[in-house]
């Protein structure tokens, strides 16, 4: 099993709609959790962390669930903008690794 | 404040050819790491630096690759000899460390292997 699985996508969805993919992790030393995104031929870069409170930026919201090891990404008032892959990344601080999802695909149409 | 600079940007060889790619990281960051991305995959780590120290290596395949990271600033990536299977985009990501878990990744080069 992945230590780290996402949908692939790709979602499809209409501007100005909400869209939430989520991301399942196996090992629940997890200790720090990230969404990055990564536009077409582009480097990932950091979108937000993920706290256990759950988080806000915007149109973005993520959300921690430790008990059922998942993160998930919610986007409102979705923009063509929005269009790219989404990555769940997780790190474990005691052995400084940090991995990567295989990404979400989301595509916003007009 | 420059990014992460990698060069090349592109690279074509023909397979059992040898390939080098280089990395300038951001300055003051002393991690820097080396992934390598496949075509709908997320990156996936190949070696991770400390200043000038490896401390995981544990997925690069020794047989072929190889890297340095001098004085803890820039490193190279070497392939040699490069298979058809290494055709894949090789990232370059640097952080002042893991507080916040914050990687900073160039533009990549992409390899092609004919």
């Amino acid at each position: 099993r992945k230590e780290v699985e996402q949908d692939p996508g790709p979602f499809n969805v209409p501007e100005g709609a909400t869209v939430a993919f989520n991301c399942t992790y196996s090992n629940s030393a997890s200790q720090s959790f990230f969404w990055y995104r990564q536009d077409c031929r582009k480097e990932p870069k950091l979108l937000m962390s993920v706290y256990s409170s759950g988080n806000e930026d915007g149109r973005f919201t993520a959300q921690l669930n430790r008990a059922s090891q998942y993160i998930s990404l919610l986007i409102r008032d979705s923009k063509l903008s929005d269009s790219a892959t989404y990555l769940c990344v997780l790190s474990y601080s005691s052995a400084s690794k940090i991995i990567f999802g295989s990404g979400t695909r989301l595509s916003i149409r007009p | 404040e420059a990014g992460v600079v990698q060069s090349p940007r592109y690279k074509i060889i023909e397979k059992k050819q040898p390939v080098a790619f280089w990395c300038n990281p951001i300055s003051g960051h002393n991690t820097l790491y080396w992934y390598l991305q496949n075509l709908g995959q997320g990156p996936e780590l190949l070696i991770r630096y400390e200043n000038e120290e490896a401390v995981d290596d544990s997925q690069l395949p020794k047989d072929r690759f190889s890297a340095e990271r001098l004085k803890g600033v820039d490193s190279t990536l070497k392939i040699q000899p490069a298979e058809l299977g290494d055709s894949a985009v090789y990232l370059c990501a640097s952080s002042p460390g893991l507080r916040d878990g914050e990687l900073f990744f160039g533009e990549g080069s992409r390899l092609t292997v004919l």
